[in-house]
């Protein structure tokens, strides 16, 4: 599994936009690139996943540059709720589909 | 709610005794997860069932942690003979495996053990 690294905490403040880089330099061909989000005493919610280029849905975007070897999750106009962990993941589509989790951005929206 | 439920929410046992918690998965979702979560850090994969049939387990998974889904549906997960360093958040999460693969699980509110 490709080891991800993302920057342990951010501040913003609210009505910016906020982008978290998560570098996976060894990621491989297979490899699916996801991001989680996770509010206190609660359970992990999926955000977004991608493979290469862009995606968009209706919470956030996802960059993936051509190599492939870093993502940014953009969050548009932050809100104080969107005060949580973020989740940068990536493997394959293994029988399973188990998620691997690291540490996580602790992003702490301000007003 | 048609989302994933656990229960308990929050269980204090002493060091040695057996504990069981529940999960009941989005009904249409043939794969549930188990995961646990200490403090500060992101959940770890501890077993999943597709339909009935347990098909991986962890290293993490000691022999005093056992997990069944009896019929497909609700899943337990026990631990026997508690131990201090069981104290974590038990996280359930389930998904519909449709050939294609997809890292998007839903995940229930958890169940927050802690042994004294």
């Amino acid at each position: 599994l490709a080891k991800t690294t993302q920057p342990i905490s951010m501040d913003s403040y609210e009505g910016q936009e906020v982008n978290i880089t998560c570098s996976h330099n060894n990621i491989a061909t297979n490899d699916y690139i996801t991001w989680y989000q996770q509010f206190p005493s609660q359970g992990p919610r999926f955000i977004i996943q991608g493979y290469k280029t862009k995606v968009t849905n209706e919470v956030a975007s996802l960059f993936i540059p051509a190599d492939r070897k870093s993502s940014t999750l953009s969050l548009p106009r932050v809100s104080l709720s969107d005060t949580a962990v973020y989740y940068c993941l990536v493997g394959a589509n293994n029988a399973g589909n188990m998620l691997t989790f690291g540490g996580g951005t602790r992003l702490m929206v301000k007003p | 709610d048609t989302g994933v439920s656990q229960d308990p929410r929050h269980k204090i046992t002493k060091r040695g005794q057996n504990v069981t918690f529940r999960c009941d998965p989005i009904s249409e979702h043939n794969r549930l997860y188990w995961y646990r979560q200490t403090l500060g850090q992101g959940p770890e994969f501890l077993t999943y069932f597709q339909n009935e049939a347990q098909l991986e387990k962890s290293r993490l998974l000691s022999d005093r942690f056992s997990a069944e889904r009896p019929k497909g549906s609700f899943s337990t997960l026990e631990i026997q003979r508690t131990e201090q360093g069981d104290s974590a958040m038990y996280l359930c999460a389930s998904s519909l495996e449709s050939g294609r693969g997809s890292y998007e699980q839903y995940f229930g509110p958890g169940t927050r053990l802690t042994v004294t």
